[in-house]
């Protein structure tokens, strides 16, 4: 069992709809990251949250917010997304910044389609 | 800026076969590297990993890896293959940001198929 809790599993949205995914970790990590994985490629990534501050935005454009309320949750807010989008969104943590080797834990991840 | 190498898209071997997906590296400091097995519909799993110390790593489900770093290599190998290792393998090399967190840079990936 992932340790790493995504949802929703599965998300259908328009291109005017606003929805987010939700990512929750209690296993003490202060790093959080949100990567995107279209098929048959590897995850990209796109943000990550060291102790709940953005410390890394891999110019991802606006209509993807991210939001860390807290170091065990994990937010990404959708708005205005193009079908181009739709991808399987992993979230992942590491015990922490610093000297962090670095592994990553993963969610199962949130399949998003945009219609 | 650091970058891994997965060579072969897409191996098959038959049950009972040795197993060897081939990752090289990029890397103007010491690496810590990782494999990752993914299976469908699912997240990614680690499967070993080399920060320091003994350079033969060894790894869930009868994994290990080798880091050579005269040939800036960390091969994947599975004596024996089982038709449950089919599924996509990623080696990765973490980028650490002793400022922040660190930066997990992936390989293309390798479709490991089993032939019965």
């Amino acid at each position: 069992d992932t340790e790493v809790t995504q949802t929703p599993k599965h998300l259908v949205m328009g291109m005017t709809n606003k929805k987010s995914l939700k990512c929750e970790q209690h296993m003490g990590h202060r790093a959080m990251y949100w990567y995107k994985q279209k098929a048959k490629k590897p995850p990209e990534l796109m943000f990550v949250y060291s102790y709940e501050k953005l410390s890394i935005n891999e110019s991802v454009p606006s209509r993807f917010s991210p939001e860390c309320p807290n170091s065990s949750l994990l937010n990404l807010h959708l708005h205005a997304l193009q079908p181009e989008d739709s991808a399987l969104y992993l979230c992942a943590s590491s015990p922490s910044g610093g000297a962090d080797t670095g592994e990553l834990f993963f969610g199962e991840g949130s399949r998003l389609t945009v219609l | 800026a650091q970058s891994v190498t997965q060579l072969g898209s897409h191996v098959s071997v038959s049950e009972g076969a040795l197993v060897l997906l081939r990752c090289n590296y990029s890397s103007s400091v010491p690496p810590y590297l990782f494999w990752y097995v993914q299976y469908p519909n699912q997240g990614l799993q680690l499967l070993l990993k080399y920060t320091t110390g003994a350079t033969l790593v060894k790894g869930i489900n009868g994994f290990e890896a080798e880091f050579k770093k005269s040939e800036t290599s960390f091969h994947l190998t599975k004596p024996s293959a089982h038709m449950s290792d089919a599924a996509e393998y990623f080696c990765a090399v973490s980028e650490v940001m002793y400022s922040s967190a660190s930066k997990i840079i992936f390989g293309s990936g390798t479709r490991l198929s089993i032939r019965p």
